[in-house]
């Protein structure tokens, strides 16, 4: 069975200052991992999304998240953050199926808050 | 694209009762996922289809849940005898078969008193 752990359940940052939010997954073949935000009262929205090549993805808002396969690993990064930011960040393991995805695998989620 | 549509937005009803949540798609996609979202959890996968078929159930999907997707488009998820631990927000997502990736709709958040 498939599994996502985000080790973090609160991160504080300054505002400006860099952010890393750990995931690691576990899944017994090719995983498709994904990040997800979701602000209070907001619906999830896709961040970033790997499937394969290039193990450094680029998103929407300026995240970045690396696939390290060797360590389980989907980390998501941002050089600098901002106060809109602040909000749950959900990792997701997934598989294809048939042409498509079937059913995600979420982790319990980081939230994030900004400080002045 | 119209995003993913949900309805209700919210739903109160009390121990014992049935409801039902419909999720309109993005248009032309061909899968809807239903999940559950409860208080300071990453939300749990329940159930999809591939146009009409239901192609997976989670085992969280108990005898209680039934969804459906009779003509492809819309879907209803019905929970009957409610209990209080089924209050939880309910996601619906969609997604085609070209791009893997599921839009999820704002959620139907259930309180059952």
């Amino acid at each position: 069975a498939q599994s996502v752990t985000q080790p973090d359940i609160h991160i504080t940052v300054s505002e400006g200052a860099s952010l890393e939010l750990r995931c690691n997954y576990s899944y017994g073949a090719t995983p498709y991992l994904f990040w997800y935000v979701q602000s209070p009262g907001q619906g999830l929205q896709l961040l970033l999304k790997y499937f394969s090549g290039d193990t450094l993805v680029q998103g929407i808002k300026g995240f970045e998240a690396e696939f390290k396969r060797s360590q389980s690993s989907f980390n998501l990064r941002k050089p600098s953050v901002h106060w809109s930011d602040a909000a749950e960040y959900f990792c997701a393991v997934g598989r294809l199926s048939g042409g498509g995805a079937d059913g995600l695998t979420f982790g319990k989620g980081t939230h994030l808050i900004i400080q002045p | 694209d119209t995003g993913v549509s949900q309805d209700p937005r919210h739903k109160i009803t009390k121990r014992g009762q049935n409801v039902t949540f419909r999720c309109d798609p993005i248009s032309e996609h061909n899968r809807l996922y239903w999940y559950r979202q409860t208080l300071g959890q990453g939300p749990e996968f329940l159930t999809y289809f591939q146009n009409e078929a239901q192609l997976e159930k989670s085992r969280l999907l108990s005898d209680r849940f039934s969804a459906e997707r009779p003509k492809g488009s819309f879907s209803t998820l019905e929970i009957q005898r409610t209990e209080q631990g089924d209050s939880a927000m309910y996601l619906c997502a969609s997604s085609s078969l070209v791009r893997e990736t599921q839009y999820f709709g704002p959620g139907t958040r259930l309180l059952v008193l």
